[in-house]
Order: C-alpha cells, then structure tokens, then sequence
C-alpha cells in the first residue's frame, strides 16, 4: 500500500511569507504527527493530531499551526516564516496513539518537505 | 521529560568491519525504543524496535540493538557493514503513554568506506 505522501518536496519562500505543507498518511491511519529537522536543533516534534483533535504539541511558537481532516490528511501552516525556519518538515502516521503492543502504533515516515526561506 | 544522546556524530569505518552505534536515554517513565535510519534526501525508516519481551531485536538486514534497562541504554550493532549502510542512525525513545510524541538523539552517521 501506499506510504506516508508530503507535498510539495521542495519550497522557496521569502521572509515574512506563510507555507503550508500537506501530509496523506498511510491508508488507515488516523494518527499524525510533525516533526521538523534542522542542522542545528536536530528533530523536533512539532505537532500529532488523531481524530481531528491536536493531542500533543511541541515547545514552537504559534506562528506553527496544522489541522487534520476528517480524511486523515493533515496540513501545518508556518505564518510570518523567519531564515531559521528552513528546515526539513516531516510528516509520520500511525494507525492509533497507543500503547505499542503489537506495533500497529508505530509511526512511519514520510519523504519530508524542504522548506527554504531566503 | 526525556532525553536522547548519541554518543558519536560520526562513525566511520572500513567495509566488513563491525560497528557499534551507541545511544542512551533518560526517562522517568517507561518508554519504547527505536531506532531509524534516513538516507540522504529521504525521510526516516524504521530499523528496529524495542516494545516488550527480549531485549535483543534484530532487524531483517542485519542489524540488532539491545535494551539494558539497567545502563538505560539501546545500542545498535551490525557485525559487518555495507558500503550501502551508509546512512545517518536515529535513535528515539516514545513513553508508553504519550501518543506518538519521539525524542529523538542528535543522530549518528555511519561512514562505510570500501
């Protein structure tokens, strides 16, 4: 079955701009999650939403936001974009949020988007 | 709050040789183990988990990793590389109770040179 889809791969945006970025998880999964990768600060967890409702978030300002649909698609929007928010933004899903008995919980990532703000 | 270190940045190292990819973890909690790996200009994969049970996981090319809860500790190991093993090595830690929130460490890139 298909993987983990983010679109676009690859954006050039100026300072001041927004961005969103799009994320079609695993056919049956409901859980996903945001993480943006950096030389500096490595991999962050951004954002995880399941069933529509954000049920974790991760120490960034509220220009980060996302929303997931009643697809399980998910989207995140960076508003007012700064030089440090060039970075590798990863989408992962899951089938649920808990416990990890038998794996089915365990995230799988998508390819990223690479976002480059000049 | 937990946290993740990868002890090596960089592990180079000649092909056929065995290598040691170390990672250490601090949690209050219980937590899963994981390890990923991202090949350049692609996202992370998964290569081996530690969920419950036996604490020596292998992965289907070679690799294993054991859990020492008493060192609080998840190293990987392969006992003989690939040029293709080049990569960068991920190791995460996610409690069993806090959704799909990783920490992750800072990465560790395995250099395999022929």
């Amino acid at each position: 079955k298909a993987g983990v889809t983010q679109t676009p791969r690859y954006l050039i945006k100026t300072r001041g701009q927004q961005v969103t970025l799009s994320c079609s998880p695993i056919s049956g999964h409901r859980s996903v999650s945001w993480y943006q990768q950096t030389p500096g600060q490595g991999l962050q967890f951004l954002f995880e939403y399941f069933s529509e409702t954000q049920r974790n978030k991760g120490n960034f300002p509220g220009r980060f936001s996302g929303r997931q649909f009643s697809n399980s698609r998910s989207e995140m929007n960076v508003s007012t974009l700064e030089l440090g928010d060039s970075a590798l933004y990863l989408c992962a899903s899951s089938f649920g949020q808990g416990r990890l008995h038998s794996g089915a919980n365990v995230l799988t990532f998508g390819a990223g988007s690479r976002l480059t703000v000049l | 709050a937990q946290s993740v270190t990868q002890l090596d940045s960089q592990v180079p190292v000649f092909e056929e040789a065995p290598v040691e990819l170390r990672c250490n973890y601090s949690s209050s909690v219980s937590v899963y183990l994981f390890w990923y790996v991202q090949y350049p200009n692609q996202g992370l994969q998964l290569l081996l988990k530690y969920l419950s049970g036996s604490t020596l996981v292998e992965s289907i090319n070679g690799f294993e990793a054991e859990f020492n809860k008493s060192q609080t500790s998840f190293h990987l190991r392969k006992p003989s590389v690939h040029i293709s093993d080049t990569a960068e090595y991920f190791c995460a830690v996610r409690p069993h109770n806090a959704g799909n929130m990783l920490t992750f460490g800072g990465g560790t890139r395995l250099m395999v040179k022929p």
